[in-house]
């Protein structure tokens, strides 16, 4: 049973990098085969993708966020994490990991249980 | 890529069915077959629930159904249970390996 995790702060300050690592366990990323995302939920609003990787290393971003986003794969570890800097307040949401298991096509198949990050002074 | 529209909230009484609606655009929706959708409880992550517009995984109940027409997908729960009310959010393949949701809609069981 793949299980995701993620973990990372809590509470970033405005215009600081939010940076979130989601450890996977069950299987192994490096077998290939999915593509692993980042999807927010601001509070009380719907889901917003943020952007996938691949064990390759071949990434793919939401083009609202690209110029701030980064995501990258750990394999010896088997986590990906994600960076977004320049945040602000809009920023604030539950971030959650998740396993695309059709490839790219957006099958989220197994997720984190999701972590809040709050940006605020 | 804007978000996909769908209703904010509908309702319906136990034994009913009731469809949500995720309007797209010929960009997204309209032109790929695959569209996902996820049931979300009130603290907890998304369950998908449809995949490739109409096929459900595993352990999900024939109760819920997807179909597609032009720019249009919809999700469709019949014989509604106290259980399914939730969020429900659509998600479409957009091209070029990139994803958009819909904004989610609130379905309440009356």
């Amino acid at each position: 049973q793949v299980q995701l995790q993620e973990s990372g702060p809590g509470l970033v300050k405005p215009s600081q990098t939010l940076s979130l690592t989601c450890t996977v366990s069950g299987g192994s990323i490096s077998r290939g085969g999915y593509y692993w995302s980042w999807i927010r939920q601001r509070p009380g609003k719907g889901l917003e993708w943020i952007g996938h990787i691949y064990y390759s290393g071949s990434t793919y971003y939401n083009a609202s966020l690209k110029s701030r986003v980064t995501i990258s794969v750990d394999m010896s570890k088997n986590q990906f994490s994600l960076k977004l800097t320049s945040v602000t307040a809009a920023d604030t949401a539950v971030y959650y990991c998740a396993r695309d298991g059709s490839s790219y096509y957006g099958y989220f198949d197994y997720w984190g249980q999701g972590t809040l990050v709050t940006v605020s002074s | 890529q804007s978000a996909l529209t769908q209703p904010a909230s509908v309702s319906g009484s136990p034994g009913q069915s009731i469809t949500i609606s995720c309007t797209g655009t010929s960009s997204d929706v309209g032109s790929y077959k695959h569209v996902s959708w996820y049931q979300q409880h009130p603290g907890k992550a998304p369950k998908l629930m449809i995949y490739e517009g109409s096929k459900r995984p595993s352990g999900v109940s024939n109760r819920f159904s997807g179909s597609k027409s032009g720019n249009t997908a919809s999700l469709t729960i019949s014989g509604l249970q106290a259980e399914d009310e939730a969020d429900y959010h659509c998600c479409s393949y957009a091209g070029s390996s990139t994803l958009v949701f819909g904004g989610g809609t609130k379905l309440t069981v009356l």
